[in-house]
Protein backbone atom coordinates (compact mmCIF):
# COMPACT_ATOMS: atom_id res chain seq x y z
CA UNK A 1 0.00 0.00 0.00
CA UNK A 2 3.14 2.13 0.66
CA UNK A 3 4.23 1.78 -3.10
CA UNK A 4 4.68 3.65 -5.80
CA UNK A 5 5.32 2.33 -9.15
CA UNK A 6 7.05 4.28 -11.92
CA UNK A 7 7.47 3.47 -15.68
CA UNK A 8 9.47 3.54 -17.94
CA UNK A 9 12.25 2.02 -16.29
CA UNK A 10 13.77 3.84 -19.28
CA UNK A 11 13.48 6.65 -21.63
CA UNK A 12 15.28 7.92 -24.80
CA UNK A 13 14.57 11.25 -26.26
CA UNK A 14 15.61 13.20 -29.14
CA UNK A 15 16.38 16.99 -28.29
CA UNK A 16 13.26 18.89 -28.57
CA UNK A 17 10.80 16.13 -28.18
CA UNK A 18 8.53 15.61 -25.03
CA UNK A 19 9.55 13.41 -21.87
CA UNK A 20 6.71 11.76 -20.29
CA UNK A 21 7.21 9.65 -16.96
CA UNK A 22 4.15 8.11 -15.32
CA UNK A 23 3.97 7.05 -11.59
CA UNK A 24 1.22 5.40 -9.60
CA UNK A 25 0.35 5.26 -6.23
CA UNK A 26 -2.15 3.63 -4.00
CA UNK A 27 -2.28 4.87 -0.42
CA UNK A 28 -4.96 7.47 -0.27
CA UNK A 29 -3.23 9.13 2.21
CA UNK A 30 -0.54 10.05 0.55
CA UNK A 31 -0.83 14.20 0.11
CA UNK A 32 1.98 15.58 -1.63
CA UNK A 33 4.06 14.73 -4.63
CA UNK A 34 7.12 15.34 -5.68
CA UNK A 35 9.70 14.92 -8.43
CA UNK A 36 13.28 14.85 -7.73
CA UNK A 37 15.99 14.65 -10.43
CA UNK A 38 19.34 13.06 -9.66
CA UNK A 39 22.73 13.64 -11.95
CA UNK A 40 25.38 10.86 -11.51
CA UNK A 41 27.28 11.30 -8.24
CA UNK A 42 24.91 13.83 -6.66
CA UNK A 43 21.73 13.48 -4.05
CA UNK A 44 17.91 13.68 -5.40
CA UNK A 45 17.18 17.51 -5.95
CA UNK A 46 13.52 18.83 -5.80
CA UNK A 47 12.24 19.45 -9.42
CA UNK A 48 8.40 20.17 -8.75
CA UNK A 49 5.55 18.87 -6.93
CA UNK A 50 1.85 19.12 -6.36
CA UNK A 51 -1.08 18.78 -4.11
CA UNK A 52 -3.71 16.41 -4.94
CA UNK A 53 -6.03 18.90 -5.30
CA UNK A 54 -4.33 20.34 -8.56
CA UNK A 55 -4.70 18.67 -11.55
CA UNK A 56 -2.17 20.39 -13.27
CA UNK A 57 1.05 22.30 -12.24
CA UNK A 58 3.42 24.35 -14.87
CA UNK A 59 7.13 25.51 -13.77
CA UNK A 60 8.87 26.55 -17.53
CA UNK A 61 9.17 23.32 -19.09
CA UNK A 62 8.26 20.55 -16.80
CA UNK A 63 4.98 19.80 -16.18
CA UNK A 64 3.00 17.36 -13.68
CA UNK A 65 -0.51 16.07 -14.42
CA UNK A 66 -2.71 14.69 -11.44
CA UNK A 67 -5.30 12.21 -12.00
CA UNK A 68 -6.52 11.53 -8.29
CA UNK A 69 -9.63 8.92 -8.86
CA UNK A 70 -6.94 7.13 -11.25
CA UNK A 71 -3.99 7.59 -8.54
CA UNK A 72 -1.53 8.66 -10.85
CA UNK A 73 0.38 11.48 -11.92
CA UNK A 74 2.76 12.01 -14.57
CA UNK A 75 5.30 14.71 -15.57
CA UNK A 76 6.11 15.97 -19.01
CA UNK A 77 9.06 17.56 -19.85
CA UNK A 78 8.36 19.94 -22.88
CA UNK A 79 11.27 20.66 -25.23
CA UNK A 80 13.87 18.38 -23.95
CA UNK A 81 17.23 19.37 -24.29
CA UNK A 82 20.52 17.04 -23.32
CA UNK A 83 20.65 19.40 -20.12
CA UNK A 84 17.63 16.93 -18.73
CA UNK A 85 19.61 13.84 -19.11
CA UNK A 86 19.21 12.35 -15.51
CA UNK A 87 17.39 9.98 -13.51
CA UNK A 88 13.92 11.25 -12.27
CA UNK A 89 12.21 10.01 -9.28
CA UNK A 90 8.34 10.40 -8.26
CA UNK A 91 7.51 10.17 -4.61
CA UNK A 92 4.63 10.54 -2.45
CA UNK A 93 4.52 12.04 0.97
CA UNK A 94 2.15 11.52 4.06
CA UNK A 95 1.99 14.65 5.67
CA UNK A 96 0.83 12.66 8.92
CA UNK A 97 3.67 9.96 8.87
CA UNK A 98 6.34 12.32 9.54
CA UNK A 99 6.65 13.58 5.65
CA UNK A 100 8.75 10.55 4.99
CA UNK A 101 9.54 10.41 1.14
CA UNK A 102 8.45 7.26 -0.41
CA UNK A 103 10.24 6.44 -3.90
CA UNK A 104 9.38 5.56 -7.08
CA UNK A 105 11.63 2.95 -8.80
CA UNK A 106 13.14 5.94 -11.00
CA UNK A 107 13.58 6.70 -14.87
CA UNK A 108 16.59 6.81 -16.43
CA UNK A 109 16.38 9.67 -19.01
CA UNK A 110 19.16 10.04 -22.19
CA UNK A 111 17.82 13.29 -24.34
CA UNK A 112 20.33 12.65 -27.58
CA UNK A 113 21.48 16.07 -29.16
CA UNK B 1 23.16 28.68 -1.53
CA UNK B 2 22.80 26.50 1.36
CA UNK B 3 23.17 22.66 1.17
CA UNK B 4 23.64 19.34 2.97
CA UNK B 5 27.56 18.17 3.33
CA UNK B 6 27.88 14.27 3.49
CA UNK B 7 31.45 12.65 4.80
CA UNK B 8 32.84 10.09 3.76
CA UNK B 9 31.67 10.65 -0.49
CA UNK B 10 33.12 6.91 -0.18
CA UNK B 11 34.00 4.51 2.84
CA UNK B 12 35.19 0.77 2.22
CA UNK B 13 34.93 -1.43 4.91
CA UNK B 14 34.83 -5.36 6.02
CA UNK B 15 31.94 -6.75 6.75
CA UNK B 16 31.13 -6.74 10.70
CA UNK B 17 32.77 -3.71 11.01
CA UNK B 18 31.60 -0.42 12.04
CA UNK B 19 31.18 2.27 10.47
CA UNK B 20 29.71 6.23 10.54
CA UNK B 21 28.33 8.47 8.29
CA UNK B 22 28.25 12.25 8.84
CA UNK B 23 26.16 14.44 7.82
CA UNK B 24 25.88 18.58 8.50
CA UNK B 25 22.20 19.21 7.80
CA UNK B 26 21.40 22.96 6.32
CA UNK B 27 21.92 25.29 9.44
CA UNK B 28 18.10 26.34 10.73
CA UNK B 29 16.41 23.06 9.31
CA UNK B 30 14.60 21.18 12.00
CA UNK B 31 14.06 17.49 10.25
CA UNK B 32 16.54 15.26 9.19
CA UNK B 33 16.43 11.75 7.34
CA UNK B 34 18.58 8.98 6.23
CA UNK B 35 17.71 7.36 3.13
CA UNK B 36 19.79 4.34 1.42
CA UNK B 37 20.12 3.42 -2.31
CA UNK B 38 20.90 0.00 -3.64
CA UNK B 39 22.46 0.52 -6.69
CA UNK B 40 20.08 0.28 -9.53
CA UNK B 41 17.22 0.18 -7.06
CA UNK B 42 15.08 3.00 -5.56
CA UNK B 43 15.54 5.12 -2.71
CA UNK B 44 14.30 4.04 0.53
CA UNK B 45 13.60 5.90 3.12
CA UNK B 46 15.60 4.88 6.78
CA UNK B 47 14.94 6.62 9.72
CA UNK B 48 13.59 10.54 10.36
CA UNK B 49 14.87 12.05 13.39
CA UNK B 50 13.24 15.76 15.01
CA UNK B 51 14.03 17.28 18.48
CA UNK B 52 17.05 14.84 19.21
CA UNK B 53 14.68 11.35 18.58
CA UNK B 54 13.59 9.33 16.09
CA UNK B 55 10.09 10.28 15.05
CA UNK B 56 10.09 7.59 12.08
CA UNK B 57 11.55 4.63 11.33
CA UNK B 58 11.42 2.44 8.28
CA UNK B 59 11.64 -1.81 8.41
CA UNK B 60 15.32 -1.23 7.47
CA UNK B 61 16.12 0.54 10.54
CA UNK B 62 16.87 -2.81 12.53
CA UNK B 63 19.04 -2.78 15.69
CA UNK B 64 21.91 -2.50 13.62
CA UNK B 65 21.13 0.89 12.82
CA UNK B 66 21.54 4.33 15.26
CA UNK B 67 21.13 7.66 15.01
CA UNK B 68 22.31 10.60 16.70
CA UNK B 69 23.05 14.54 16.57
CA UNK B 70 26.07 14.92 18.84
CA UNK B 71 26.58 18.43 18.55
CA UNK B 72 24.47 21.76 16.89
CA UNK B 73 25.54 21.04 13.46
CA UNK B 74 26.22 17.22 12.70
CA UNK B 75 23.14 14.50 12.29
CA UNK B 76 25.33 10.82 12.21
CA UNK B 77 24.21 7.30 10.82
CA UNK B 78 25.90 4.61 12.68
CA UNK B 79 26.00 0.57 11.41
CA UNK B 80 27.27 -1.51 13.99
CA UNK B 81 27.81 -4.37 12.63
CA UNK B 82 28.02 -4.50 8.56
CA UNK B 83 26.68 -6.91 6.70
CA UNK B 84 27.46 -7.71 2.60
CA UNK B 85 23.76 -6.03 2.36
CA UNK B 86 24.42 -2.92 3.50
CA UNK B 87 26.32 -1.92 0.38
CA UNK B 88 24.68 1.41 -0.91
CA UNK B 89 24.70 4.80 -1.54
CA UNK B 90 23.66 6.48 1.89
CA UNK B 91 21.67 10.41 1.44
CA UNK B 92 20.89 12.29 4.49
CA UNK B 93 17.95 15.17 3.91
CA UNK B 94 17.43 18.37 6.05
CA UNK B 95 14.04 19.88 6.12
CA UNK B 96 12.84 23.47 7.45
CA UNK B 97 9.59 22.82 9.01
CA UNK B 98 6.71 19.93 8.88
CA UNK B 99 4.44 19.52 6.13
CA UNK B 100 5.43 19.88 2.47
CA UNK B 101 8.35 22.09 3.08
CA UNK B 102 11.00 20.39 0.18
CA UNK B 103 13.85 18.22 1.42
CA UNK B 104 17.08 19.02 0.93
CA UNK B 105 19.36 15.88 -0.25
CA UNK B 106 23.37 15.58 0.34
CA UNK B 107 25.68 14.42 -2.78
CA UNK B 108 25.63 10.88 -0.51
CA UNK B 109 28.65 8.18 1.18
CA UNK B 110 28.92 5.57 -1.26
CA UNK B 111 29.24 2.51 1.13
CA UNK B 112 31.07 -0.85 0.22
CA UNK B 113 30.87 -3.65 2.72
CA UNK B 114 33.49 -6.34 1.82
Amino acid sequence: QQQVKQSPQSLIVQKGGISIINCAYENTAFDYFPWYQQFPGKGPALLIAIRPDVSEKKEGRFTISFNKSAKQFSLHIMDSQPGDSATYFCAAVQETSGSRLTFGEGTQLTVNP
Amino acid sequence: EPEVTQTPSHQVTQMGQEVILRCVPISNHLYFYWYRQILGQKVEFLVSFYNNEISEKSEIFDDQFSVERPDGSNFTLKIRSTKLEDSAMYFCASRLRTGRETQYFGPGTRLLVL
